[in-house]
């Protein structure tokens, strides 16, 4: 079967630096995706990669390893906006989306 | 209006009712989808429209049923829905290019109470 494994729930100090992992195992893969999602809202896109190493886009930074299955988000320089949930999404070789469950991120002053 | 609308934001309905939520796109995409998301767990894709072509997961229940009269709309169809069915159902759209799609762009779901 398909499955994106990334933790529940974490929590980091504003001004500091966190890092979600995601593992995936699907039937394929054509990219993965990074969504923000903040409580009550929809899902906003943050990142997407295809190929192997770290794309940085401003604070947040991508990385990913398709020989281990794996990929990470890193945020720098947290503040207390950047509490929600993120979601780990990869598309598979028919081209769908696959979702982890997301890890809701709490920033604490 | 900009993005993605869905439309109501919030429903309660009964058992026996028959309603129908609602999703514009005004991003000029040609993908449309409804996903289902429960407290802590994935994503669920319910229904695809890419291309004209509709994609459909096959474990919905029928008591879905999803409408998609052009690109730039789409409708989920509710009747004699079950109380497990009470979620947040969001639609989301993106641009699909032969084998290729872009990310998705989401709109703020609308939360379903089953009641």
């Amino acid at each position: 079967g398909q499955n994106i494994d990334q933790p529940t729930e974490m929590t980091a100090t504003e001004g500091a630096i966190v890092q979600i992992n995601c593992t995936y195992q699907t039937s394929g893969f054509n990219g993965l995706f990074w969504y923000q999602q903040h409580a009550g809202e929809a899902p906003t896109f943050l990142s997407y990669n295809v190929l192997d190493g770290l794309e940085e886009k401003g604070r947040f930074s991508s990385f990913l390893s398709r020989s281990k299955g794996y990929s990470y988000l890193l945020l720098k320089e947290l503040q207390m906006k950047d509490s929600a949930s993120y979601l780990c999404a990869v598309r598979d070789s028919n081209y769908q989306l696959i979702w982890g469950a997301g890890t809701k991120l709490i920033i604490k002053p | 209006e900009t993005g993605v609308t869905q439309t109501p934001r919030h429903l309660v309905m009964g058992m026996t009712n028959k309603k129908s939520l609602k999703c514009e796109q005004h991003l000029g995409h040609n993908a449309m989808y409804w996903y289902k998301q429960s407290a802590k767990k994935p994503l669920e894709l319910m229904f695809v429209y890419s291309l004209e072509e509709r994609v459909e997961n096959n474990s919905v229940p029928s008591r879905f049923s999803p409408e998609c009269p052009n690109s730039s709309h789409l409708f989920l169809h509710l009747h004699t829905l079950q109380p497990e069915d009470s979620a947040l159902y969001l639609c989301a759209s993106s641009q699909v290019e032969g084998d290729s799609s872009y990310e998705q762009y989401f709109g703020p779901g609308t939360r379903l109470t089953v009641t």
